[in-house]
């Protein structure tokens, strides 16, 4: 059974360019949740997605940044006009049911923005 | 929002010593998690704790689960060189109108273990 993927494993993008970040939860895992995580800090929450729905998306920058969970394949979190402060290791984490208390990451993807 | 002040922030020890680590928050978590977390990889569940009070053990990992819910404290014993890593406390309201798993990170401890 396949754990959480993420792809790409890096990804660098110069100032004002798209960010596609994309992860494939775990087989029959239908809850997916965004962090960032800033050099030297902890994982901080961006957005939590059912498939086809943003549940809670308090944790997201309003502007510039879009998460999806489309009824088939990989959500999406998606960030436009990248800025350096954007530099960070973004992970997801999958689980099977609303109220899972055990989520299961990622390898995160680390952005760059030059 | 909620904050978990993770201590220390760094740990540097020698082979076999044993660890100890602590979370402390000023809001109430109904659920305390301990991750490990490798350079370059995601953050791995180590223990989760669901009670206050609770004392839950995992090989050489033992962690509790504060009785006031406001802090968790993590210790690994006879510590091997694989221990190396950052290690994060994180909370989880889980009740009320939060009834998933939106979880608040500790800072991390940076634990270096010298063979």
């Amino acid at each position: 059974n396949a754990g959480v993927m993420q792809n790409p494993r890096h990804l660098v993008r110069r100032r004002g360019q798209e960010a596609r970040l994309r992860c494939s939860p775990m087989k029959g895992h239908s809850h997916v949740y965004w962090y960032r995580q800033l050099p030297e800090e902890g994982l901080k929450f961006m957005v939590y997605l059912q498939k086809e729905n943003i549940i809670d998306e308090s944790g997201m920058p309003k502007e510039r940044f879009s998460a999806e969970f489309p009824k088939e394949g990989p959500s999406i979190l998606r960030i436009q006009q990248v800025v350096r402060g954007d530099s960070a290791a973004y992970f997801c984490a999958s689980s099977p049911r609303r109220d899972s208390q055990t989520q299961y990451f990622g390898p995160g993807t680390r952005l760059l923005v030059l | 929002g909620q904050q978990l002040n993770q201590s220390p922030q760094s740990m540097f020890i020698q082979e076999g010593e044993d660890v100890s680590m602590n979370c402390t928050s000023s809001s109430i978590f109904n659920t305390w998690l301990w991750y490990k977390q490798d350079p370059g990889e995601g953050p791995v569940l180590l223990i989760a704790l669901y009670k206050a009070g609770e004392l839950t053990s995992n090989g050489r990992l033992t962690a509790q689960f504060g009785i006031t819910r406001k802090d968790s404290f993590l210790n690994i014993s006879a510590s091997i060189p694989s221990d190396v890593g950052i290690y994060f406390c994180a909370g989880l309201i889980g009740a009320g109108g939060t009834s998933y798993g939106k979880l608040t990170f500790g800072q991390g401890t940076i634990l270096t273990v010298h063979p």
